[in-house]
């Protein structure tokens, strides 16, 4: 079945960078386009990034303004997601996502929590 | 794209029905012809799980009490008779235009 796991999340002080992982199985990695998307605590959901299945194209939330970078490495069938100069803002579970059929969003995995504060 | 999403909660008896509206603040009518708009719902604690995706295509194991219609703007998403299992957020997502976006999520809880 198609799994889903981040990890990496974690406290970490304003301005600091942190860097998310996640592992896929189940699936051929290397076919499908991946999401990141966030969700502050109590708060809705959150597209952050979209990376095409071979790497070559990357998308960004407009209010990300070029701090965070999405890759992968499909020899790994793992996603990463590099946050730099986080903000108090920035506090969400970040969850890993497989790009289904018609542009949807097909199986999420449970989420990593990361909070940001001093 | 703004996606508006009213109510933002929805008391349902169980056994009746429970309808949300989502609204985009522009079409989303892709050059392609096709609308890209989705159906998603989170139970409590839970990562979100798919349900309609292109405004009516029920995704695999979704029950068929879950529909979804309209077209351009509008669209709205119908349970015809909630269960105890239905309860929790549900969200609409336009991917049409970068960057995708979410409407803010409606509650339904049992009355």
């Amino acid at each position: 079945q198609v799994q889903l796991v981040e990890s990496g999340g974690g406290v970490v002080q304003p301005g600091r960078s942190l860097r998310l992982s996640c592992a896929a199985s189940g699936f051929t990695f290397s076919n499908y386009a991946i999401h990141w998307v966030r969700q502050a605590p109590g708060k809705g959901l959150e597209w952050v990034a979209v990376i095409s299945f071979d790497g070559n194209k990357k998308y960004y939330a407009d209010s990300l303004k070029g701090r965070f970078t999405i890759s992968r490495d499909n020899s790994k069938s793992t996603l990463s997601l590099q946050m730099n100069s986080l903000r108090n803002e920035d506090t969400a579970v970040y969850y890993c996502a497989r790009a289904g059929e018609s542009l949807s969003i097909d199986f999420w995995g449970q989420g990593t929590l990361v909070t940001v504060s001093s | 794209i703004v996606m508006t999403q009213t109510p933002l909660s929805s008391p349902v008896a169980l056994g009746q029905p429970a309808s949300i509206s989502c609204r985009s603040s522009q079409s989303l009518v892709h050059s392609n012809g096709n609308t890209y708009l989705s159906w998603l719902h989170q139970r409590p604690g839970q990562p979100p799980r798919l349900l309609l995706y292109k405004i009516s295509n029920r995704f695999s194991g979704v029950p068929d009490r879950f529909s979804g219609s309209g077209a351009g703007t509008d669209f709205t998403l119908k349970i015809s008779r909630v269960e105890p299992e239905d309860v929790g957020d549900y969200y609409c997502m336009q991917a049409t235009q970068f960057p995708w976006t979410f409407g803010q999520g409606t509650k339904v809880e049992i009355k």
